[in-house]
């Protein structure tokens, strides 16, 4: 297992272009996070997933952000119509849980997609 | 205001100091305290994980939390080089077991040889 997986690192797109990001969780982890980080600032949060069922959504999730994860396993965050405000880092993260209450909040993360609109 | 409130630093440190980072928080439904280490270019990596109350020792690591107060602090005892990243404070209510963490800005540690 080698951890939680992002692709592309990186991704130069125009203003107004569509974009896709894929996040590949570790095995066992049955949820998944979207987070976005800008420079200087925590991450913040977007939506996550419970399997394959999106539960809940950040009010930062704009009608031009669009989030699945077909059959519980991988992860894609597609962005229509870039702006340059779009530009951060996007972080996916998974977790189990299958352990005790406690142990559900521990998130792992991957390295990010570094997303920069021109 | 924010939820969640950190010094952003920079902080610059020689090797072998001990470091105090801290975190304050207004959200009294928070239970679950994390401290979340980002090296450059790289995802936040946990480091300590707290539920309520107390103190916890990892290491050169200690973190502690006083929910009377809302705040809680990172320890780092004898520092190295290799501690130089920005520490983020991470909290949860739980509230959903889901991971709905809500960070700080992070604070940007560097120690010096």
């Amino acid at each position: 297992d080698t951890g939680v997986s992002q692709d592309p690192r990186h991704k130069i797109t125009k203003r107004g272009q569509n974009v896709t990001f894929r996040c590949d969780p570790i095995s066992e982890h049955n949820r998944l996070y979207w987070y976005r980080q800008t420079l200087g600032q925590g991450p913040e949060f977007l939506t996550y997933f419970q399997n394959e069922a999106q539960l809940e959504k950040s009010r930062l999730l704009s009608d031009r952000f669009s989030a699945e994860r077909p059959k519980g396993s991988f992860s894609t965050l597609e962005i229509q119509r870039t702006e340059q405000g779009d530009s951060a880092m996007y972080l996916c993260a998974s977790s189990s849980d299958r352990g005790n209450f406690a142990t559900n909040e521990k998130l792992f993360f991957g390295s990010g997609t570094q997303l920069s609109v021109l | 205001q924010k939820e969640v409130e950190q010094d952003p630093g920079p902080l610059s440190v020689p090797e072998g100091a001990i470091v105090s980072l801290n975190c304050t928080y207004s959200n009294s439904a928070f239970q679950y305290f994390m401290w979340y280490r980002q090296y450059s270019r790289k995802g936040p990596e946990l480091l300590m994980y707290t539920y309520s109350s107390g103190n916890k020792e990892d290491g050169r690591f200690t973190a502690q939390v006083d929910k009377s107060s809302k705040y809680i602090s990172l320890f780092i005892r004898d520092s190295q080089p290799s501690d130089s990243a920005t520490y983020l404070c991470a909290m949860s209510d739980g509230y959903n077991q889901g991971g709905k963490l809500i960070f700080g800005q992070g604070t940007e540690l560097s120690v010096k040889p």
